[in-house]
């Protein structure tokens, strides 16, 4: 079983709103993904991680930002939530030698 | 990273077998080929990986011919609650640090 961790899982919050999606796993893992899914569309990859204090952008575009201070935790920040930024927010991590990409639940961001 | 394609969905019946193919022309030596699974509202989850030939586990088989161009998940005798997304990825786990989903197959078993 992934113990890979998001939260919140359903946010709904104001324009220019400052918010953080949490993402914690302790399994260990040296790569960290973000994720943007909208109902019934394709993953797209916004930021990834490769280890502690290493990012990158994803293939699509987003005003969001990512950090990684510590293995087990990579949160991403919006600094003014905008409508545009409703959507389903997922992370994941997976061990150097695998495929595996081990999932969480997901955070539901709704901006109003 | 190689660029995969696959039907947009797949309609089935319970009890049925169910083959998805994935076309991947330009898979390098080092590729491997993985497949995941969603269902709504959930982040994927992995079914199974291969490199050559036939690699099978509870969940799926997954048959890769000896040019790799392509590989075909095979989902034997489907219940209403394998009604989901299913995604081929192509990559090397060891140089790609990402890994990119592609619109996948919307699998839907009708009772």
């Amino acid at each position: 079983e992934a113990d890979i961790y998001q939260t919140p899982r359903y946010l709904v919050i104001g324009t220019g709103k400052k918010i953080t999606l949490e993402c914690s796993q302790t399994m260990g893992h040296d790569k960290m993904y973000w994720y943007q899914q909208d109902p019934g569309m394709e993953l797209h990859l916004i930021h990834y991680s490769y280890g502690v204090n290493s990012t990158e952008k994803g293939d699509l575009s987003s005003e969001s930002t990512v950090s990684r201070i510590r293995t087990e935790h990579f949160p991403l920040t919006l600094e003014s939530a905008r409508p545009s930024h409703t959507s389903q927010y997922l992370c994941a991590s997976r061990d150097r030698y695998s495929y595996e990409q081990y999932f969480g639940p997901g955070t539901r961001l709704t901006v109003t | 990273l190689a660029k995969t394609t696959q039907p947009i969905s797949m309609d089935s019946y319970e009890g049925q077998e169910v083959n998805i193919t994935c076309s991947h022309n330009n898979i390098a030596t080092n590729d491997y080929i993985t497949w995941y699974q969603q269902f709504p509202s959930q982040g994927p989850r992995f079914i199974i990986q291969g490199y050559k030939t036939k690699v099978t586990n509870e969940v799926a088989s997954l048959f890769i011919p000896a040019d790799r161009k392509s590989s075909t998940l095979s989902l034997p005798r489907v219940s209403l609650s394998d009604t989901a997304v299913y995604y081929c990825l192509v990559g090397d786990k060891a140089a790609g640090n990402k890994l990119t989903f592609g619109g996948g197959t919307r699998v839907l078993v009708k009772p």
